[in-house]
């Protein structure tokens, strides 16, 4: 199986800030790289597929990149509705999908 | 837009059977590019792909590390699919996702709606 590793395990960040969230790959996955956000008690949402194709109706703040082994996402502006836990999926090893552990943005 | 919805017991007792069923609508289940997925989250966990079933359900995945507990199938007549798993313990106690996962014209899977996940304990 194809592991997913999320770093950092958790954040503190504030409104305005910019972060940056990394998914490492164990293996090179090209650019099959799904970010979903989760809010607590919520079913997931995809944010970002193809590691940098953003998902229709998700706000531009939110962009994804890398390829091979190494994927980002990023926010700009840290919003007050941005503070969740984010996964990151990998999608090359068909029909074995595989998601990071997990990245918690809280508030500073 | 599309909609799912899981439904099924809330409490399974230990070595008995899981079984939920996912209700979509807003879109048909035989959709070219679409399969239809189960996914589980235990709490303060992350998230395990369960498996997947495509159109008629003649074709199948699951995930290998529940060996061959898991059994998927679809009723198209209803625009639904459902999910068992066997001899379930208390490691299967989950909120469980049911899912569509999207074939983009470039090759790109991800699951693009998702139900909004039910809590099954195991526990007797």
């Amino acid at each position: 199986d194809i592991q997913m590793t999320q770093s950092p395990s958790s954040l503190s960040a504030s409104v305005g800030d910019r972060v940056t969230l990394t998914c490492r790959a164990s293996q090179s996955i090209s650019t099959y790289l799904n970010w979903y956000q989760q809010k607590p008690g919520k079913a997931p949402k995809l944010l970002i597929y193809g590691a940098s194709s953003l998902q229709s109706g998700v706000p531009s703040r939110f962009s994804g990149s890398g390829s091979g082994t190494d994927f980002t996402l990023t926010i700009t502006s840290l919003q007050p509705e941005d503070f969740a836990t984010y996964y990151c999926q990998q999608s090359y090893s068909t029909p074995m999908y595989t998601f990071g552990q997990g990245t918690k943005l809280e508030i500073k | 837009q599309v909609q799912l919805q899981e439904s099924g017991p809330g409490l399974v007792k230990p070595s008995q059977t899981l079984s939920l069923t996912c209700t979509v609508s807003g879109g048909s289940i035989t959709s070219v590019r679409y399969y239809w997925n189960w996914i589980r989250q235990p709490a303060g966990k992350g998230l395990q792909w369960i498996g997947r079933v495509y159109n008629s359900g003649r074709n199948t995945n699951h995930n290998p590390s529940l060996e061959s507990r898991v059994t998927l199938s679809v009723d198209t007549t209803k625009n639904q699919f459902f999910l068992n798993v066997s001899s379930v313990t208390a490691a299967d106690t989950a909120v469980y996702y049911c899912a569509s996962g999207f074939f983009d014209a470039s090759g790109y899977f991800h699951f693009d709606y998702w139900g909004q996940g039910t809590l099954v304990t195991v526990s007797s």
